[in-house]
């Protein structure tokens, strides 16, 4: 079965630029979880959805950072103007709702960005 | 809030060494709880889960017991290889079914022949 699917893989752009990182969940998966993980701070949730709607973008740092879930097969996490401090790698993870109890979240493999 | 606490690392081992990672949660209830392993490059897989009290959730030698009466959920081996160096995630499910999970900081493990 295929995974979670994320591009790029790598990403190196100038600050300033429009970045846009892209997430195909594990089909049939309803819950949809963008993370970013940087040294100093570890590993943070940004933004999650159920059935493709946003239910917590608390974590979202800025209003520089934006997701979407347009359909149940796609999500994109923007960021616009990305900043060095940006850089980090991002992950997107999936789960499927099952019997009231919490699922593991199934992780792709991210996209490491560097902004400079 | 909710919160994992983890072993701050990096725990250094040599190959067929005895590994305990500790691991405590706060959330009330019964949350469901996992080991992650992520490797270097790699994204974060699941190791092992357990979603009730005294349950031992076990995967490649590793094993973890639900502790309610501690609020712990200590990650164990046997026998280290030094394929199993990795970064060690330990995280607890918000009861309720959201799927959300509270990670804690990880742990690095280094197993050296």
């Amino acid at each position: 079965d295929a995974g979670v699917i994320q591009s790029p893989r790598h990403e190196v752009t100038e600050m300033g630029q429009e970045v846009t990182l892209r997430c195909k969940p594990i089909s049939g998966h309803d819950y949809l979880f963008w993370y970013r993980q940087t040294m100093m701070r570890g590993l943070e949730l940004l933004i999650y959805f159920n059935n493709n709607v946003p239910i917590d973008d608390s974590g979202m740092p800025e209003d520089r950072f934006s997701a979407k879930m347009p359909n149940a097969s796609f999500s994109t996490l923007k960021i616009q103007p990305s900043e060095p401090r940006d850089s980090a790698v991002y992950f997107c993870a999936s789960s499927l709702t099952r019997g009231g109890q919490d699922q593991p979240q199934h992780f792709g493999d991210g996209t490491r960005l560097s902004i400079l | 809030g909710n919160s994992v606490t983890q072993m701050e690392g990096p725990v250094t081992l040599s190959e067929e060494a005895f590994l305990t990672i500790n691991c405590t949660y706060t959330a009330t209830g019964y949350p469901s709880l996992f080991w992650y392993v992520q490797y270097p490059g790699e994204g974060l897989q699941l190791l092992l889960k357990a979603t009730k009290a005294d349950d031992k959730g076990s995967n490649k030698g590793f094993e973890a017991t639900y502790r309610k009466e501690t609020t712990s959920f200590h990650l164990e081996k046997g026998s280290v290889q030094v394929s199993d160096s990795a970064v060690y995630f330990c995280a607890e499910g918000l009861s309720g079914g959201y799927n959300k999970l509270i990670f804690g900081a990880g742990t690095r493990l280094a197993v050296h022949p």
